[in-house]
């Protein structure tokens, strides 16, 4: 049981570049969200998805695009990319509803986009 | 959103003290509360969580009080251990949206 993976750990982009993150849990989980983190700050909601075949914007949802490719599956793309989208990129996963109603998050990718 | 710079607010312990790390939420909607650990280069595990039905609940060494008047949570570690050393948040949910993230507080126990 991994929780919530995340790929690459680390990346290095040139402005103007396209990259995909991509996300995945094992969790059986209906909700999956997209964050970034900058020094300083909270996460703030980039996209998330209520449930399989749905996806709604968040607080910061500019330069991104998200899919669901299933229910274990969501990745975020970044189809050219701007050095204001320098951060660290965490996936979270959860199951609304379920007693302790907490996110389950992945370790993160670090990008830099110079 | 909230926007506190750079540079988190700090919170320093000797070994073995209790820390209390404070939050002030922004939504009087928001009916649960959960603080996160979050330490270096890694993504954010929960902690305790709490309704807003309670004032107070306790964990293994943690408790969390929510003071609904002043839209105040807190959070208290019982003799902090070097392996608390980490950045702290508070995440409130209005009934039915979304999470909403506070800043973070950074905690250093000193040795």
């Amino acid at each position: 049981n991994a929780g919530v993976t995340q790929t690459p750990k680390f990346q290095v982009l040139k402005t103007g570049q396209s990259m995909t993150l991509q996300c995945a849990q094992d969790m059986n989980h209906n909700s999956m969200y997209w964050y970034r983190q900058d020094p300083g700050m909270g996460l703030r909601l980039i996209y998330y998805s209520a449930s399989e075949g749905t996806t709604d914007k968040g607080e910061v949802p500019n330069g991104y695009n998200v899919s669901r490719l299933n229910k274990r599956e969501f990745s975020l793309r970044l189809e050219s990319a701007a050095p204001s989208q320098t951060s660290v990129y965490f996936c979270a996963s959860r199951e609304p509803g379920q007693g302790t109603d907490t996110q389950y998050f992945g370790p993160g990718t670090r990008l830099t986009v110079l | 959103g909230e926007s506190v710079g750079l540079h988190l607010p700090t919170l320093s312990v000797q070994e073995g003290d209790n820390s209390i790390i404070n939050c002030a939420y922004s939504n009087s909607a928001s009916d649960y509360f959960i603080w996160y650990k979050q330490e270096s280069g890694k993504g954010p595990q929960f902690i305790i969580d709490i309704r807003s039905n309670m004032d107070k609940r306790q964990g293994q060494r943690v408790t969390v009080l929510l003071n609904k008047t002043v839209k105040h949570l807190s959070l208290q570690i019982a003799a902090t251990q070097p392996g608390d050393s980490a950045v702290y948040f508070c995440a409130e949910n209005p009934h039915g949206q979304n999470f909403v993230f506070g800043p973070g507080t950074r905690l250093s126990v000193l040795p």
